[in-house]
């Protein structure tokens, strides 16, 4: 089993959709967990960080953090084309574990 | 946040030979790692490179097949030794800013072996 899982998709849904990416995992030592956003051809851009459980909010994004079920989710509201990008989750104990990746992409 | 560069941005390279790829952060960060992303994988720790001191390689990297250097606190370089196709991979550096939770990657090498 691995540490992080997540469905690869893609992911295909309209304009001004909510979008919900989500990550499970097994390691109950995770304490940090990130969002990273990585457009084609380039290299993964952090977008959001949450220490332990619980939910924050940046704009049209929203991370939450379940740790008694070991879940982990991105929403994005109002999505946008150019949110179309790999999204990786990842979680840290003593170096970053990351899922293989959902592929988004918003339609207009 | 760090601004990170790599050089060259992408290579193709014959069987057998090797490649340098730098790296270059804008600002003197402790730790630097090295990841390999390969198509529909998550992204794969290779080593972990601070200054001063040897890198660690990850299970299932040798530093034969792939040396680091870091001789200093805002650069670094990884070799890709005697390649082979297997070896054809997206290969990103990142640095850690130290406050446990913030790592950033540069924008990557595109590595082709033929």
């Amino acid at each position: 089993q691995k540490e992080v899982e997540q469905d690869p998709g893609p992911l295909s849904v309209p304009e001004g959709a909510i979008v919900s990416l989500n990550c499970t995992y097994s390691n109950s030592a995770f304490q940090y967990f990130m969002w990273y956003r990585q457009y084609s051809r380039k290299g993964p851009e952090l977008l959001m960080y949450t220490y332990s459980s619980g939910n924050k909010e940046d704009g049209r994004f929203t991370a939450q953090v379940d740790k008694s079920s070991k879940y982990i989710s991105l929403f994005i509201r109002d999505s946008q084309p150019s949110d179309s990008a790999t999204y990786l989750c990842a979680m840290r104990r003593d170096k970053l574990i990351f899922g293989t990746g959902t592929r988004l992409q918003v339609f207009p | 946040s760090a601004v990170i560069s790599q050089k060259p941005s992408r290579d193709i390279c014959q069987r057998g030979t090797s490649l340098t790829i730098q790296c270059q952060v804008d600002s003197q960060v402790t730790m630097m790692f090295w990841y390999r992303q390969q198509p529909g994988q998550s992204l794969t720790l290779i080593a972990t490179a601070n200054q001063g001191s040897e890198a660690t390689y990850e299970s299932g990297f040798v530093i034969d097949k792939f040396p680091i250097s870091r001789p200093n606190l805002t650069f670094s370089t990884l070799t890709v030794s005697n390649m082979s196709p297997e070896d054809s991979s997206i290969y990103l550096c990142s640095v850690d800013t130290g406050l446990g939770y913030e790592q950033y990657f540069g924008p990557g090498t595109r590595l082709t072996v033929t």
